[in-house]
């Protein structure tokens, strides 16, 4: 199975910080990689799909950039609706799996 | 708008089997996509339980797949999960989701709000 680290776990921000979320793959997964923003209660929402596509009606402050094994979700300017955590998944290969989670924070 | 909504019981017995049905508005199950199960356990992360495909074929996580099956009703446009022999480790928040596939891979491009299931005597 491919195994996807995410960094930080959790992070703390003010509204209008730049926060940069990692992701590493275990192999090269090319550009098969996605993230999703997940809040207690709501359905997941899908951001960024293929490494830097962006899911329509997602704020464009979410960017995603990365390739092979190192990915990354950027939000330009944090908004108060960005508290959530955010979870990368592989779709290079089955089983397909997810990052353990980045909680992000306003301060 | 595509809607999905998970429904079933939210409390399993330790060696009985789960069963949740994802019912699908919005879009029919059969014009395309994938459909599939992904659970998250109380302060883990998300683990994919399996798919199935429009045409009825499935295929699931090794992990699990001895105690699985996914199934599709056409007529009353939706999927179902079943997980036999449930364990406290089954305890999770459970989404069904649809996935678009492409190459050998897929991903959840729609979700449900989840159905917690807890498994305990």
């Amino acid at each position: 199975d491919i195994q996807m680290t995410q960094s930080p776990s959790s992070l703390s921000a003010s509204v209008g910080d730049r926060v940069t979320i990692t992701c590493r793959a275990s192999q090269s997964i090319g550009t098969f990689l996605n993230w999703y923003q997940l809040r207690p209660g709501q359905a997941p929402k899908l951001l960024i799909y293929a490494t830097s596509s962006l899911q329509s009606g997602v704020p464009s402050r979410f960017t995603g950039s990365g390739s092979a094994t190192d990915f990354t979700l950027t939000i330009s300017s944090l908004q108060p609706e960005d508290s959530a955590t955010y979870c990368c998944q592989q779709s290079y290969s089955t089983p397909l799996t997810f990052g353990a989670g980045t909680k992000v924070e306003i301060k | 708008q595509v809607q999905l909504q998970e429904s079933g019981p939210g409390l399993v017995k330790p060696s009985e089997t789960l069963s949740l049905t994802c019912a699908v508005s919005g879009y029919s199950i059969s014009s395309g996509y994938q459909w599939g199960w992904i659970r998250q356990p109380p302060g883990k992360g998300l683990e994919w339980i399996g798919s199935i495909y429009d045409s009825g074929s499935p295929y699931y996580n090794p992990s699990l797949m001895s105690r699985i099956t996914i199934s599709v009703d056409t007529s009353k446009n939706h999927f179902s999960l079943r997980l036999s022999s449930v364990t406290a480790a089954d305890t999770a928040v459970y989404y069904c989701a649809r996935l678009y596939y492409y190459g050998s891979g897929s991903y959840p491009d729609h979700w449900g709000q989840g159905t917690l299931v807890t498994v305990s005597s």
